[in-house]
């Protein structure tokens, strides 16, 4: 069974850093690209970041870019998000999601984290 | 970036009753290899989304067939032949053709009367 993870969201400060985690289980993850895809509350859904299966390609939306970083470590199963700079417009739940094929379509989603931007 | 428009935002239905849902898109989602890369999610109060269909009209492992997908091009609607009380929840289009920019449609909440 596919399973993603999400932790390390949390209540920061405007221009503060949190860094998000993914643990995945159930395929085999250094073959996947995966996502990392946003939700503000009450609102929807926002694709945040692009990573391939071997990092080789990396790919963020306008609205996080030169702030946000995504990585994955493979021998961990783990897929990253450090997010800088944060603003008030960050604070959403974050989830880990999986690509596959050509084109990337998305299929397996996790739980989320929340992230809270507030002073 | 492809434009996602769904309609209606807000959709009360009788149990048993049908209800259907459209998606168009500001640009052709057909891709290269002739496919069409466009996918309904569900996403329950207080859950995270969850795949419907994928390629307009493929219906994932486990959902069931009174849920069902159509359409070309740029207009497409997902169909739910007659709505029982677990279907409640947001109901989203993505479009992957056009990546690396997926959309997703602003959703359509589907709620009991």
């Amino acid at each position: 069974e596919v399973q993603l993870v999400e932790s390390g969201g949390g209540l920061v400060q405007p221009g503060g850093s949190l860094r998000l985690s993914c643990a995945a289980s159930g395929f085999t993850f250094s073959s996947y690209s995966m996502n990392w895809v946003r939700q503000a509350p009450g609102k929807g859904l926002e694709w945040v970041s692009y990573i391939s299966s071997s990092s080789s390609t990396i790919y963020y939306a306008d609205s996080v870019k030169g702030r946000f970083t995504i990585s994955r470590d493979n021998a961990e199963n783990s897929l990253y998000l450090q997010m800088n700079d944060l603003r008030a417009e960050d604070t959403a739940v974050y989830y880990c999601v999986r690509l596959y094929g050509d084109p990337k379509d998305i299929d397996y989603w996790g739980q989320g984290t929340l992230v809270t931007v507030s002073s | 970036d492809v434009v996602m428009t769904q309609s209606p935002l807000s959709l009360p239905v009788t149990l048993g009753q049908p209800a259907s849902i459209s998606c168009r898109s500001s640009q052709s989602l057909v891709y290269s290899d002739g496919n069409t890369y466009l996918n309904w999610f569900q996403q329950r109060p207080g859950q995270s989304p969850r795949r419907l269909i994928y390629k307009v009209s493929n219906r994932d492992s486990g959902v069931p067939d009174r849920f069902s997908g159509s359409g070309s091009g740029t207009d497409f609607t997902l169909k739910i032949s007659r709505v029982e009380a677990e279907d409640v929840g947001v109901y989203y289009c993505m479009q992957a053709t056009h990546w690396p920019s997926w959309t997703f449609g602003q959703g359509t909440k589907v709620e009991i009367k």
